[in-house]
């Protein structure tokens, strides 16, 4: 157990809908990292929070958007689901990544979400 | 842009034995960590081992090590005395500070082992 959370496990929904999706880090870690994998483009960053605010975009599409609350948890909201959303999206916690070495920058994953767009 | 490459899709192993995943990456940075990531069935992607580019001295984790070669961009991951358990999918990473510390990830090995 990697001491990150994510609710739900699994999502079943439909092309067009709104999902969000929940991570709670590490207690003691700042940065929240999400990750999507799906079979075509395998393991993609999307977006990292450190602290409440946004520090880094990847690959995120603009139908997709998260934050980090005041309590370090984060969500990643997808809208105007399409099939090819469906993926397994992964949370990540580091302590914190401007004090990198001695395993500060490592990341721990949850166990993820499995969406299913149908 | 820094990119992963694991050449080798698929591998097998005889229990006990051991076995070498191989690693290589693209970067022009100077300050970087590389990890290994091990995916099981269950999904759940769980930390093998990591490695500082700053340290010449390889990393090792129990029967896990690796080796290291900076100058070669070269990380590849020793698995000795294999275990049914570690039958897996094995991710190779890549992070700099440089560029916001997201986690850059090879396609993947699948390894079987085998009793």
């Amino acid at each position: 157990d990697s001491g990150v959370t994510q609710t739900p496990k699994h999502l079943i929904t439909a092309t067009g809908q709104r999902v969000t999706l929940r991570c709670s880090p590490r207690s003691g870690d700042l940065s929240v990292y999400w990750y999507q994998q799906s079979l075509d483009q395998g393991l993609q960053f999307l977006i990292h929070y450190y602290n409440g605010e946004e520090r880094a975009k990847g690959n995120i599409l603009e139908r997709f958007s998260a934050q980090q609350f005041p309590d370090l948890h984060s969500e990643l909201n997808l809208s105007s689901l399409e099939l090819g959303d469906s993926a397994l999206y992964f949370c990540a916690s580091s302590v914190d990544p401007g004090l990198a070495g001695g395993g500060k920058e490592t990341q721990y994953f949850g166990p993820g979400t499995r969406l299913l767009v149908l | 842009a820094q990119t992963v490459t694991q050449s080798q899709p698929e591998m097998s192993v005889q229990e006990a034995e051991t076995v070498t995943l191989s690693c290589t990456y693209d970067t022009s940075e100077n300050n970087y960590y590389l990890f290994w990531y091990k995916q099981p069935p269950s999904r759940q992607m769980i930390l093998v081992i990591r490695q500082e580019a700053y340290k010449q001295q390889n990393a090792t984790e129990n029967r896990f090590s690796v080796n290291f070669q900076k100058a070669a961009k070269s990380f590849s991951l020793k698995i000795s005395d294999s275990q049914l358990g570690d039958t897996a999918m094995y991710f190779c990473a890549f992070m700099a500070p440089e560029y916001g510390n997201k986690l850059v990830f090879g396609a993947g090995t699948i390894l079987r082992v085998k009793s």
